[in-house]
């Protein structure tokens, strides 16, 4: 596609319950990340995956969050036993080639309610 | 670990310049960027400094010290329309780490 893709762009869920969110980088994009915005607030790292190498997972912030990249393209972010704090929204990002430079283009996010 | 401080609101008028300012402090530095974010919408790259000095991109520029830990944004001629949030961005070289951004806000 053109930009990146999230999906769904709004959740609302009950507390408990488990949720995944969808990632679609850019074509030919290497690596990807993960960010929580909470609002009003800046953005913390979850995760990044570049390529083929293990991710970098040091941002999740319990053992209740994980992710995974098939075929070193889409991205699923899943949420399990769903708390309030966990309200937020959730932003995907991707960058062609890290060399350090270069620009993350971002998704729209996904917007998680948790009731 | 890494951490990054900048002000948290800044406000000028239409037409006047502003420098949103950005410290940090990192165990690896490749480089800083700058993304806009206007409120319910998506982060957008604005520039990046990887040497000392400044860039240029239109009303925008960047400036970068090393040795300071220290960069700035300076948006002139500013326009309603750059009303928004201004986050900066180490990255170190596998990773990129924003800080808590600066909400500007432009007053006819």
């Amino acid at each position: 596609g053109a930009g990146v893709s999230q999906s769904p762009s709004n959740k609302v869920t009950e507390k408990g319950k488990d949720v995944e969110l969808r990632c679609d980088p850019i074509s030919g994009h290497t690596a990807l990340y993960w960010y929580r915005q909470s609002l009003g607030q800046g953005l913390e790292f979850l995760i990044y995956f570049q390529g083929n190498s293990a991710p970098d997972k040091s941002g999740l912030p319990s053992d209740r969050f994980s992710a995974e990249r098939t075929g070193g393209s889409v991205s699923t972010l899943t949420i399990q036993r769903t708390q309030q704090e966990d309200s937020a929204v959730y932003l995907c990002a991707s960058i062609k080639d890290w060399g350090g430079a270069g620009e993350l283009f971002f998704g729209e996010g996904s917007r998680l309610t948790v009731l | 670990g890494q951490s990054l401080e900048q002000p948290s609101e800044v406000t000028a008028v239409e037409g006047a310049i502003v420098q949103i300012n950005c410290t940090y402090q990192t165990s690896g530095f490749y480089g800083l960027s700058w993304y806009q974010q206007h409120d319910g919408g998506a982060p957008t790259f604005l520039s990046y400094n990887a040497l000392d000095g400044l860039e240029e991109t239109g009303r925008f520029s960047s400036f970068l010290s090393r040795s300071d830990s220290y960069g700035y944004l300076l948006l002139q001629e500013l326009q309603m329309k750059d009303s928004a949030s201004y986050f900066c961005a180490v990255s170190d070289g596998q990773n990129f780490v924003f800080g808590p951004g600066t909400r500007l806000s432009v007053l006819p």
